[in-house]
């Protein structure tokens, strides 16, 4: 099995400015996936996180707004930028090893007023 | 029409009940996952499963894959496990999620 952290698990921040998370795997994964909760809904994939490579964005995201690093297989990071209230939101790290191996963070509860 | 569905959205019980908590998906799976989400937000994974049925204390998920439905039960409920549940679906092309609404659910002492 594999652990993943997330951090920060929490933060209120102020619009206009930007949040980088971390997400961590206590071992190497081939791949690596940021959602978004929005209030009252559910999951959507913001991205898949590729590492050695940009990462893939689902439609409705995009690379500016959303950056993604993906360093190795064991680290990436999300950052929501120039954020908004509508940006308010958990987000949440997950990464598989395979199809039958996925394991999911803890999430990340951002405010922003 | 989404890919996964669930019910019900909400659901309130008293201690001690027993609860079911139903998952139906339409797209290709290699598994499927449950979720348990906590007021302050933070995500658990409490069972992941291709077939069958998996036990962990008072929790049981169960899965059949020629009807495309699954079901978390909760026996003897506690308030505790107010919580709300998700059903992900991985699909069998890659590794991607649907997600079902959650639901909801208040455990009343």
């Amino acid at each position: 099995s594999a652990v993943i952290s997330q951090k920060p698990s929490r933060d209120i921040c102020q619009r206009g400015t930007s949040l980088t998370i971390q997400c961590q795997v206590d071992s190497q994964v081939t791949m690596m996936f940021w959602y978004r909760q929005q209030p009252g809904q559910s999951l959507t994939l913001i991205a898949t996180a590729n590492q050695g490579s940009e990462a893939t964005y689902e439609s409705g995201f995009v690379i500016d707004k959303f950056p993604i690093s993906r360093p190795n297989l064991t680290f990436s990071t999300l950052t929501v930028s120039n954020m908004s209230p509508e940006d308010s939101s958990i987000y949440l790290c997950s990464a598989g090893v395979g199809v039958y191996e996925q394991y999911f963070g803890p999430g990340t509860r951002l405010t922003v007023t | 029409k989404n890919e996964v569905e669930q019910s019900p959205q909400n659901l309130t019980a008293q201690e001690g009940e027993f609860i079911t908590i139903n998952c139906s998906y339409s797209v290709g799976i290699s598994a499927l996952h449950w979720l348990q989400q906590h007021p302050g937000g933070g995500i658990v994974s409490l069972f992941m499963l291709s077939s069958g049925k998996k036990k962990h204390g008072r929790l049981i998920a169960t899965i059949n894959i020629q009807e495309k439905h699954s079901s978390l039960h909760i026996t003897a409920s506690h308030p505790r496990d107010s919580a709300v549940y998700i059903c992900a679906a991985a699909t069998n092309t890659g590794n991607q999620f649907y997600f079902g609404t959650g639901t909801s659910l208040t455990v009343i002492p």
